[in-house]
């Protein structure tokens, strides 16, 4: 079965230090891995994503990802964190071998990232 | 352009009451999806449609029901409320599930409160 798992509840960082977000996922086949974000009463925006080529995904706001398949992750990182990134983080996966209800996306279930000045 | 938008942003019912969520996608997207979110849960998948006339069951379908009788618009019913229903409804669209396609674009949200 497919399944999704951000390990930490909230991140705490300092301005200015680099931030990691992780991720970890099972699927049977090939994964589709996503990166969204959501502030505070809004809908869930669209980071980033992987479906194949190079590991390293650069995404929206100066994120990025990099996609381990030995060790099965996908963690969000940024050199350099701001206040405004402070903000829900979501990770989700899908198994490129099915279709139908099961080639859904499966979200795992947030990461809170807290930017302190 | 507007992208996913969502009616109403927030509402409150009774145990028993009945409502219909409505979501408008305006970018030609084959692909709806409703969500519910909840604390510490993640977003679980109520209901999707591949496409105009068509729906499908997601991982948590039970009280709700839906229809897509236009290619823009997905409709999400609740035919009888309950407390357990209480929850953040998120609307998403995209073009298909396959490869570089299918990154979807969420709705602001419906806050439901069942009282």
């Amino acid at each position: 079965a497919q399944s999704v798992a951000q390990p930490e509840d909230q991140v705490n960082v300092a301005e200015g230090n680099p931030l990691t977000v992780k991720c970890t996922y099972s699927v049977s086949g090939n994964p589709y891995l996503f990166w969204y974000v959501q502030y505070p009463n809004r809908g869930l925006q669209f980071l980033l994503k992987y479906i194949t080529g190079d590991n390293l995904v650069k995404g929206s706001y100066g994120f990025e990802a990099e996609f381990n398949k030995s060790q099965t992750s996908f963690h969000l990182k940024k050199p350099s964190a701001l206040v405004s990134d402070s903000a829900l983080y979501f990770c989700a996966v899908r198994d490129s071998n099915y279709g139908g209800s099961q080639g859904n996306l499966i979200f795992g279930k947030g990461t809170k990232l807290s930017v302190k000045p | 352009n507007a992208g996913v938008t969502q009616t109403p942003k927030f509402r409150v019912l009774k145990t028993g009451q009945s409502m219909t969520l409505l979501c408008a996608q305006d970018m030609n997207h084959e692909y709806m999806y409703w969500y519910r979110q909840d604390p510490g849960m993640g977003l679980r998948l109520i209901h999707y449609s591949v496409g105009e006339g068509t729906t499908a069951k997601g991982e948590v379908p039970d009280g709700y029901n839906v229809s897509r009788l236009k290619k823009q618009n997905f409709l999400l019913g609740l035919e009888s409320a309950a407390p357990s229903q209480t929850s953040v409804y998120f609307c998403a669209s995209s073009r298909r599930t396959s490869g570089e396609q299918e990154t979807q674009y969420f709705g602001p949200g419906t806050r439901l409160l069942v009282l």
